[in-house]
């Protein structure tokens, strides 16, 4: 089945900092890759997203490249700030075949993010 | 657009009670999905709702658990002789989706519901 295998955190950088949180998966068929982020005390949120293969997803500053010939989708961010202290979650939909519905979320165990000042 | 409604925010029961959560979605969207999330893990699927529909549901649903969605739009999950080892956040979603993959919509969730079992 499908899986997704994120770095362990937590994660701790300083303010403006450059982050890398690594992300790889197994799948079948060509899955959407995805980065959701939890604040503290909030739900999860979509961060960015990329569909196919050699797509850039992009949002706040966070990048995130589809690399099917590593099976990767490595979250980065240039500078980071205080307020992007959170879990980060790698996932992916692979429609009918993920086990998780039409357009169902297989995710990772999640990266506790902590931007010190 | 309210966003994806979860109610109660906690509950704390006690073994062997039944509970029930509900899950108002945004109301646009067909797809409705429940998903379980413990402490340092990623949320993990439980079942999925096309309109009132329930297509798929998970190996982790044990018989004690089940699902509504009666009009296709909230939905609840009950469960039933509740055990300390369902102690979790409950987190709904939903989505547009269509048969053209690439046009549905990503995942919207709510805020969940913390269920304590003592």
């Amino acid at each position: 089945g499908n899986s997704v295998t994120q770095m362990e955190g937590p994660v701790t950088l300083s303010e403006e900092a450059f982050l890398t949180i690594n992300c790889t998966y197994t799948a079948t068929g060509y899955p959407s890759l995805f980065w959701y982020v939890q604040y503290p005390g909030e739900g999860l949120q979509l961060l960015l997203k990329a569909t196919k293969a050699d797509d850039k997803g992009s949002n706040k500053g966070f990048e995130a490249t589809y690399r099917k010939e590593t099976t990767s989708f490595h979250l980065e961010k240039g500078s980071v700030q205080v307020s992007d202290s959170a879990v980060y979650f790698c996932a992916l939909s692979g429609g009918f075949f993920s086990g998780g519905g039409a357009d169902g979320l297989t995710f990772g165990k999640g990266t506790h993010l902590i931007i010190q000042p | 657009d309210t966003g994806v409604s979860q109610n109660p925010r906690h509950k704390i029961t006690k073994r062997g009670q039944n509970v029930t959560f509900r899950c108002d979605p945004i109301s646009e969207h067909n797809r409705l999905y429940w998903y379980r999330q413990t402490l340092g893990q990623g949320p993990e699927f439980l079942t999925y709702f096309q309109n009132e529909a329930q297509l798929e549901k998970s190996r982790l649903l044990s018989d004690r658990f089940s699902a509504e969605r009666p009009k296709g739009s909230f939905s609840t999950l009950e469960i039933q002789r509740t055990e300390q080892g369902d102690s979790a956040m409950y987190l709904c979603a939903s989505s547009l989706g269509s048969n053209n993959w690439q046009a549905n919509s990503p995942l919207h969730f709510g805020n969940g519901t913390r269920l304590t079992v003592t």
